[in-house]
This record gives structure tokens, sequence and C-alpha cells, in this order.
């Protein structure tokens, strides 16, 4: 079972700054936690990661809260390229392979 | 650029026939590759773990004998629906570890299957 939880949706208007959520309450002490989004038709792509402390890159900032319970996908200035699903995720171990087991994600709208 | 590429991008086939699909590690190798699929408004299901070099290990409820998967080397995995029905139509998607880690993956474009 994905062992994330995120809103089904949200909306944004360009130029403007998103807070994506997300809750992993069940994270243990060595999980990284992944961001990926999948713009239509196409497979996920890369966005952040981080494991402690928040993390900044070209295309996001991911904060991470102390307890590690949940994270916030940041997106400085939504365009209407950003509109996508993204998916916050934890690996999880199984048969001793290292697998993303991807939750419902976040449908992010961005108006015009 | 891709580092995953996937082949082909869309299929459709008849029901009862059998469609290869082809995931590439592109300038990098792989030992471990990752079959998913997705229906329409749906996330991602993982099917499967491809080994290069030893079986594949199926996620449950996935039929090993349908979903035929190969790890013919260090660049290339394939699945193969096998006698393919309507409810076999979705997004079929690989990935692939990203070398040197922490564990983060390069996802291949997709295949789009549909079957009539």
């Amino acid at each position: 079972d994905a062992k994330t939880t995120q809103p089904n949706s949200m909306e944004s208007n360009e130029e403007e700054p998103v807070h994506l959520p997300c809750n992993h309450s069940t994270i243990s002490g060595t999980d990284y936690i992944h961001w990926y989004r999948q713009l239509p038709s196409q497979g996920p792509e890369y966005v952040i990661h981080g494991l402690t402390s928040n993390v900044n890159n070209r295309m996001a900032s991911l904060a991470i809260a102390e307890d590690r319970k949940s994270s916030t996908l940041i997106l400085h200035r939504a365009t209407l390229r950003d509109a996508a699903v993204y998916y916050c995720i934890l690996r999880e171990r199984i048969s001793g392979t290292y697998k993303y087991i991807f939750g419902t994600g976040t449908r992010l709208k961005v108006l015009a | 650029g891709a580092v995953v590429s996937q082949h082909p991008s869309r299929v459709i086939c008849k029901s009862g026939t059998s469609v290869k699909i082809e995931c590439r590690s592109l300038d990098f190798q792989a030992t471990t590759m990752f079959w998913y699929r997705q229906f329409p408004k749906k996330s991602l299901m993982l099917m499967a773990t491809s080994n290069e070099g030893s079986k594949a290990t199926y996620e449950q409820g996935v039929e090993k004998d349908k979903f035929l998967i190969n790890h013919a080397s260090l660049t290339l995995s394939t699945l193969t629906v096998t006698s393919a029905h309507p409810e076999d139509s979705s997004f079929y998607i690989c990935s692939a570890p990203r070398p040197g880690g922490p564990d983060t993956q390069y996802f291949g474009p997709g295949t789009r299957l549909t079957v009539l």
C-alpha cells in the first residue's frame, strides 16, 4: 500500500507559488522523500528528493518537516507547463528490492 | 534528453495476439528495471521487477504467464503481453534506477496499448 497521502487536486494561478503537501507518517529513518510529476501521456519525471534538510533545485524546493512525517513541494512560480500530476513517493523494500509504490498523487491545474 | 526509451510508443492489436514492449536504458546499465501499468486517470501500479540474468519478480495479483518479462541484457528489458484482451489496454511504463543512487529512477515515456 502507498505510504503517502496527498490531496487529489489543487489549483493555482499562473506566476504564483504553489505548495503541494504530502503526509508520510510511517516514514522510516532511512527513507528518502521523492517527488515526481507526470504530464499527460508521458512517463513520470523526477522533480526533487530529500532526506532531512530542505532541498532546492532549478525546478522546485522541498520543505521537510522536522519530524519528517510530512513534506511540501514548492513551485515558486507556476507556469502552464507545470500542470501535471505530482507524486510524493517513499520507496518500499519488497523482497529485498527497493521499489516505488505510487499513491494517488495531486493533479495540479494552473490557471492562466 | 531521454535516458530510458520505450518502443513502441503506441500499439494497437487484435484480441488474442501477443505484443512485445521494449525498455532500454541509454548510456547506462541497469541490472534492475521496473514495469508499471496505468489506467486512465489512475496512478501507476507496479507490475514487476525485471532482473538481468534471473527471473522477474511479480507483484501480487499480476499474472506472470500473461505478462512475460525478459531482461536480455544490461540495457534492455522486454514486456510481452500474451493473448491480449481489451482489458489489457493500458499505458505501460518502465523505469530504471539512476546509476550512483540515491535511489532515484529514470522513467520511460510509456507505451499506449490498445487491444481491439
